[in-house]
């Protein structure tokens, strides 16, 4: 079946760090991939994605490749801040959605001033 | 446009007892999935109802159960609660299903069986 390994943290960064959230799955056909957000007391954000190999997701300074070949999804970002604490989430989604989103556990984030 | 909202936000339950929980999609949106989020399993998908029709469904026992509505809302109800079924429950509304990927997300409601 389908299944999304990724570190839990938490992971504490200064501001203005380099971050790296590592991302693998194991899906039987062509997945979609996620990143999704979730800030406290809230539900989950779509932060990014991508549909096919070597497709680059973006978006609010996060970016993520998909990488077939090695069957990952990293999420960046060259600087974070302190409003990017929150718990990230990698998910895929393949099978016509037969299982809806796998997701990983959750890497939580926090960020220091 | 209004996003996915969910009702109520939080709930107390005894164990044995039923709870219903609603979910309103975004406008237009006609398909609705719902997830369970524990700390121990994470975030697990429940099933999907895409036009009145239950299209997809996870691993969880027949006391989960759910339907949709003609306006696209939806509901989804526990019967005979244990105390595992602690956790926050999202939905999800997307405009055409689980396949097309991107889902939004409400803010869960809550449940705590005691």
């Amino acid at each position: 079946g389908n299944s999304v390994t990724q570190m839990e943290g938490p992971v504490t960064l200064s501001e203005e760090a380099f971050l790296t959230i590592n991302c693998t799955y194991t899906a039987t056909g062509y997945p979609s991939l996620f990143w999704y957000v979730q800030y406290p007391g809230e539900g989950l954000q779509l932060l990014l994605k991508a549909t096919k190999a070597d497709d680059k997701g973006s978006n609010k300074g996060f970016e993520a490749t998909y990488r077939k070949e090695t069957t990952s999804f990293h999420l960046e970002k060259g600087s974070v801040q302190v409003s990017d604490s929150a718990v990230y989430f990698c998910a895929l989604n393949s099978g016509g959605g037969a299982d809806g989103l796998t997701f990983g556990k959750g890497t939580h984030l926090i960020i220091q001033p | 446009k209004a996003g996915v909202t969910q009702t109520p936000r939080y709930l107390i339950k005894t164990r044995g007892q039923q709870v219903t929980l609603s979910c309103s999609p975004i406008s237009g949106h006609r398909s609705v999935s719902w997830y369970q989020q524990t700390p121990g399993q994470g975030l697990q998908f429940l099933f999907e109802y895409f036009s009145e029709t239950q299209r997809n469904k996870g691993n969880f026992p027949g006391r989960f159960s759910g339907r949709q509505f003609s306006n696209s809302r939806s509901e989804m109800n526990v019967s005979t609660l244990e105390l595992g079924d602690s956790a926050l429950y999202l939905c999800a509304s997307s405009f055409s299903g689980t396949g097309e990927g991107e889902q939004y997300f409400g803010p869960g409601t809550r449940l705590t069986v005691t």
